[in-house]
Formats: C-alpha cells, structure tokens, sequence
C-alpha cells in the first residue's frame, strides 16, 4: 500500500459545480497535512494547510478524518483557473521529509 | 522576499554528456530537497539536506547522479553521464523545519 493514495481522477466538471478529492494516508502518526496545486509545466505550490479538523478558505474547504485516515479537499463553484493537479502531501517528522501523492487533475469546462 | 532560484530553467544535451542542476534556497531555511517529475513516475523525491548535510539519498536513481550543498545558500545536482531517460523536469524546494516546502520553478531537461 502507498503510503499516500489520491483519487485517480481525471475530474471533469462544469463551472459552478462542487467537486471533492479524497486522500488517505497509511502513517497514523501523522499530524499535518497539506494540499498542494501544481498548474501544467509549472511548480506545486501551496494551496492548504490542515492542521486539526478541517480548514476553510472561501470556496475551498479541506477535511481531516484521523480515525479513517483521510483527507478531503472541497471546491464549491468551480472556476475555469481552478483547473489544475491537487496534490496530497503528508510530512513525516521522524524522517524530515513529505511524501507527495501522485496528484488528481481537475478540468472545469465552461 | 526572493523564492528558491533554479538554473537553468532548460537544459537540452546530448546523451553522455555532463549535467548540472543549480539551486539557491530561500534565506534561513534549514531543508533542502531534490525531486524529479516524468507524466510516468509523478514527483520522485531524490535526495535531500538538513543544514547542509545529505540524510536521505535514497531516492538518487543510480551512481550517475550526485548531489552536493557546500553551503546554506547553494546546492547542485549533477548527471554524469546522461542518459535519455534522464529527461524529466527537476525540481529543488526548500523549506524551514521539514513541513512547508516551497518550490522553485524547475529544470526542464532533455536528453537527447
């Protein structure tokens, strides 16, 4: 089992629409996580934090589930610009490092 | 505040010669980490440094890649020699403690 499993995807979805990714994680010790956006042929670059429960910034809302080892992240109507790769990142602070899940890519069409 | 700086942003060579990859991180950050992304393999971590110090290159392919940071404010990954199924985009990020890490804008490489 990886240690961090994202929704294959690809997502395709109208603009205005609601869309979720799921991410679960094998490391119970695990206390933060974070989302990542990574646009074509561009760097990943930050999207969330989530460091308890949950996180909400304006349409996007990420979700911590610790006793089934998930994390979702939540975008209410979509924007053509919300098209890109989300990445799941789980650090690992005994081993100073982040394992990256393989992304899930996301297409709003108008 | 400047972000992590990579050079060059492409590289196109021929297969056996010598490649090297340059990153500056940002200012006070203590981590640095090399990582290589292909459409087949996603985001591969290589190797990466604490303060300097190389703890976890087992990520680095094969003998034909090494990586070096001989200070706080530089660090290069080589290929010697290349190969065509090097080519992928390299990315170098950094970051403060081992959580949030910040990216540079990559290394486009080919390998022909």
């Amino acid at each position: 089992r990886k240690e961090v499993e994202q929704d294959p995807g690809p997502f395709n979805v109208p603009e205005g629409a609601t869309v979720a990714f799921n991410c679960t994680y094998s490391n119970s010790a695990s206390q933060s996580f974070f989302w990542y956006r990574q646009d074509c042929r561009k760097e990943p670059k930050l999207l969330m934090s989530v460091y308890s429960s949950g996180n909400e910034d304006g349409r996007f809302t990420a979700q911590l589930n610790r006793a089934s080892q998930y994390i979702s992240l939540l975008i209410r109507d979509s924007k053509l610009s919300d098209s890109a790769t989300y990445l799941c990142v789980v650090p690992n602070t005994n081993a100073g490092k982040s394992t990256f899940g393989d992304g899930t890519t996301l297409t709003v069409k108008p | 505040d400047a972000g992590v700086i990579q050079s060059p942003r492409h590289e196109v060579t021929e297969m056996g010669q010598e490649v090297t990859l340059r990153c500056k991180p940002i200012s006070g950050h203590d981590y640095l980490f090399w990582y290589r992304q292909t459409m087949m393999r996603g985001l591969e971590l290589l190797i990466y440094f604490n303060n300097n110090v190389p703890i976890d290159d087992s990520g680095m392919p094969e003998d034909r890649f090494s990586a070096k940071m001989p200070n706080a404010s530089f660090s290069t990954l080589k290929i010697q020699p290349s190969e065509p199924r090097d080519s992928a985009v390299y990315f170098c990020a950094s970051s403060l403690g081992s959580y949030l890490q910040h990216f540079g804008d990559g290394t486009r490489l080919s390998i022909l």
